[in-house]
């Protein structure tokens, strides 16, 4: 079946611009997470949205950064004034519940470069 | 202390031995570990994933699980060229419930 996927896949944008970048998850999957890899860092949490709960914002690194998940479904991560310290792989992940384990899937993610 | 950590690499094995990748994490209420595959310029691939202690084995690949050592391993049999990459260890539950939690990374070389 379909993955995860996101758009878009490059992003270059000035410093001081929005972006926005879209995740849509694997159809039935409950959960929704939000991460960045920089370069020579680790994978590093950012949002996570299970269900109707409030999401989890304990990992966005700046009251610039926000994300939404509508109907559900498709999600999308906004970075605000961008800096060039955004510049990152922004990956999603998508999941459902496997007896007590939720296993997460991630899309291709989106490089973002801030000039 | 950081959260995950994997032992330092990279590693470099030949074609047919078994690699052998750790990791070691400090939440004690974790519950979840997962090993993903990462091949350079693309994103994490899901190997495998244990939450119970014991071996769990997959084809060519077992993960080990210790909770009480608050450790857990990947073992690669039969190391091919292609299994070359940077493999993740993450932990979910405990204080960090969902989400995941990453170690660095070890990157692994298979030569011929």
């Amino acid at each position: 079946g379909a993955g995860v996927s996101q758009s878009p896949s490059n992003k270059v944008t000035e410093k001081g611009k929005d972006v926005e970048l879209r995740c849509d998850p694997i159809s039935g999957h409950t959960a929704l997470y939000w991460y960045r890899q920089s370069l020579g860092q680790g994978l590093e949490f950012l949002i996570y949205f299970q269900g109707n709960s409030a999401p989890d914002k304990s990992g966005l690194p700046s009251d610039r950064f926000s994300a939404e998940r509508t109907g559900g479904s498709v999600s999308t991560l906004t970075i605000q004034r961008t800096q060039q310290e955004d510049s990152a792989v922004y990956l999603c992940a998508s999941s459902t519940l496997t007896g007590t384990t939720y296993e997460q899937y991630f899309g291709p993610g989106t490089r973002l470069t801030v000039t | 202390q950081k959260e995950v950590e994997q032992n330092s690499g990279p590693l470099s094995v030949p074609e047919g031995a078994i690699a052998s990748l750790n990791c070691t994490y400090s939440d004690r209420g974790s519950q979840s570990f997962f090993w993903y595959r990462q091949y350079s310029g693309k994103s994490p691939e899901l190997i495998m994933f244990i939450y119970s202690n014991g071996d769990k084995e997959d084809g060519r690949f077992t993960a080990q699980l210790n909770k009480a050592s608050q450790y857990v391993s990947l073992l690669i049999r039969d190391s091919q060229p292609s299994d070359s990459a940077t493999y993740l260890c993450a932990v979910s539950g405990g204080t960090s419930y969902g989400k995941l939690t990453f170690g660095q990374g070890t990157i692994l070389t298979v030569h011929p």
